[in-house]
């Protein structure tokens, strides 16, 4: 089954500093793979993806995501956080069942990412 | 506002009631997707459309869920008797037929049952 895995509940980092948020996948076959954004009383919102061609996605906001294939990994970061980033953070992976399941995703539990000033 | 729309944002219902809930996608998106998130946990899968077809259906989609979509064009997802167990957030996306395929989620509506 297409999966995908964070293993933190919660990342804190402070203004100004990089931050990582981990995800890591387990499918079969070439994984399709996204990150979102949860706001509070907000939508969830597309941040990146990653289907193929160059292994360091970038996305909105200045996020961005390496593709890892050997470590089966896709870690959103950013090079700066700033405190407006606070947020929950889904990764998801597309479910490719078969054919008729279009691009309906299997999210991770998510992390909460917290930027302190 | 041409994003997701979905309606209402809330319903508290009682046990054993019927509720009905709407989403109405971006205009040219094709298809939609409907998922339930609860407290904790990231959105999980319960159905697909491709135009008016609903092509898939999660195994969380017991018999008391039915979705439509009548014309290709807003979705209704329905629950009958409701259970306490229901009680979530029901989110509706929807993406284009074609790349770049990413969906757009709509704000949810929130249900409770009692």
């Amino acid at each position: 089954a297409q999966s995908v895995a964070q293993p933190e509940d919660q990342v804190n980092v402070a203004e100004g500093n990089p931050l990582t948020v981990k995800c890591t996948y387990s499918v079969s076959g070439n994984p399709y793979l996204f990150w979102y954004v949860q706001y509070p009383n907000r939508g969830l919102q597309f941040l990146l993806k990653y289907i193929t061609g160059d292994n360091l996605v970038k996305g909105s906001y200045g996020f961005e995501a390496e593709f890892n294939k050997s470590q089966t990994s896709f870690h959103l970061k950013k090079p700066s956080a700033l405190v407006s980033d606070s947020a929950l953070y889904f990764c998801a992976v597309r479910l490719q069942r078969n054919s008729n399941s279009g691009y309906a995703l299997n999210f991770g539990k998510g992390t909460s990412l917290l930027v302190t000033p | 506002d041409t994003g997701v729309s979905q309606n209402p944002r809330h319903k508290i219902t009682k046990r054993g009631q019927n509720v009905t809930f709407r989403c109405d996608p971006i205009s040219e998106h094709n298809r939609l997707y409907w998922y339930r998130q609860t407290l904790g946990q990231g959105p999980e899968f319960l159905t697909y459309f491709q135009n008016e077809a609903q092509l898939e259906k999660s195994r969380l989609l017991s018999d008391r869920f039915s979705a439509e979509r009548p014309k290709g064009s807003f979705s209704t997802l329905e629950i009958q008797r409701t259970e306490q167990g229901d009680s979530a957030m029901y989110l509706c996306a929807s993406s284009l037929g074609r790349p770049p395929n990413e969906a757009f989620f709509g704000q949810g509506t929130r249900l409770t049952v009692v």
